[in-house]
């Protein structure tokens, strides 16, 4: 089975606060993504990523940046966190691009 | 563009009823379509897909059927439980070879089953 683990279930940071939020997945998947939802809004993309060091940006990516230096790593930061990036973060893996997607348990970041 | 259309929830059912939740799409060509299940606190799981127009897709009593004339793909189930309690998203994947393939997601259906 695939498993994509993220580093943090929960998070609590204070406004200004450089956030690091990581994923891990275990299958050699190419293809990885990281999402926000927010109730009312569903799921948005903000970063995804096809390869080593490349990155493209997604629907919502102002205020984020992200880094992938390993195939099965891939990080989300926000170099200046604020309160309306609280938010539940998921990071997903597909092998295929456009392919099913396997998710990550979540995180839950509360900016205070 | 491409877009997926679900219905609004919340959906409050009876256990051992009847689950039917609408998902239409508007895309070009023949889309791969797929429901997830997110159940609470957790991250979103793959239910079920379809690749083609007319293939069902079915898991733990969960259909769909992609049906290109109407641009639907519902999900439905015959007799729903408790633990079927939690939120489904319909999603498209546009068909094509591409570098932004991304997946296009429905806002989101919740579902509460009462025992």
């Amino acid at each position: 089975d695939v498993k994509v683990t993220q580093s943090s279930r929960y998070l609590v940071k204070r406004t200004g606060e450089k956030v690091f939020l990581e994923c891990v997945q275990d299958m050699d998947h190419e293809n990885m993504f990281w999402y926000r939802q927010d109730p009312g809004l569903g799921l948005r993309l903000i970063y995804f990523s096809y390869d080593v060091k490349m990155k493209e940006k997604g629907d919502i990516p102002e205020g984020y940046s992200v880094s992938r230096e390993k195939k099965e790593r891939f990080s989300l930061i926000l170099e200046s966190a604020s309160t309306n990036q609280t938010s539940m973060y998921l990071c997903a893996s597909s092998l295929y691009r456009g392919g099913e997607q396997y998710f990550g348990p979540g995180t839950r970041l509360t900016v205070t | 563009g491409d877009s997926v259309t679900q219905m609004e929830g919340p959906v409050t059912l009876s256990e051992e009823a009847f689950l039917t939740i609408n998902c239409t799409y508007t895309a070009t060509g023949y889309p791969s379509l797929f429901w997830y299940v997110q159940y609470p606190g957790e991250g979103l799981q793959l239910l079920l897909k379809a690749t083609k127009a007319d293939d069902k897709g079915s898991n733990k009593g969960f259909e769909a059927t992609y049906r290109k004339e109407t641009t639907s793909f519902h999900l439905e189930k015959g007799s729903v439980q408790v633990s079927d309690s939690a939120v489904y998203f319909c999603a498209l994947s546009p068909p094509g070879a591409g570098n932004n393939r991304k997946l296009i997601w429905g806002l989101g259906t919740s579902l509460a089953v009462n025992p």
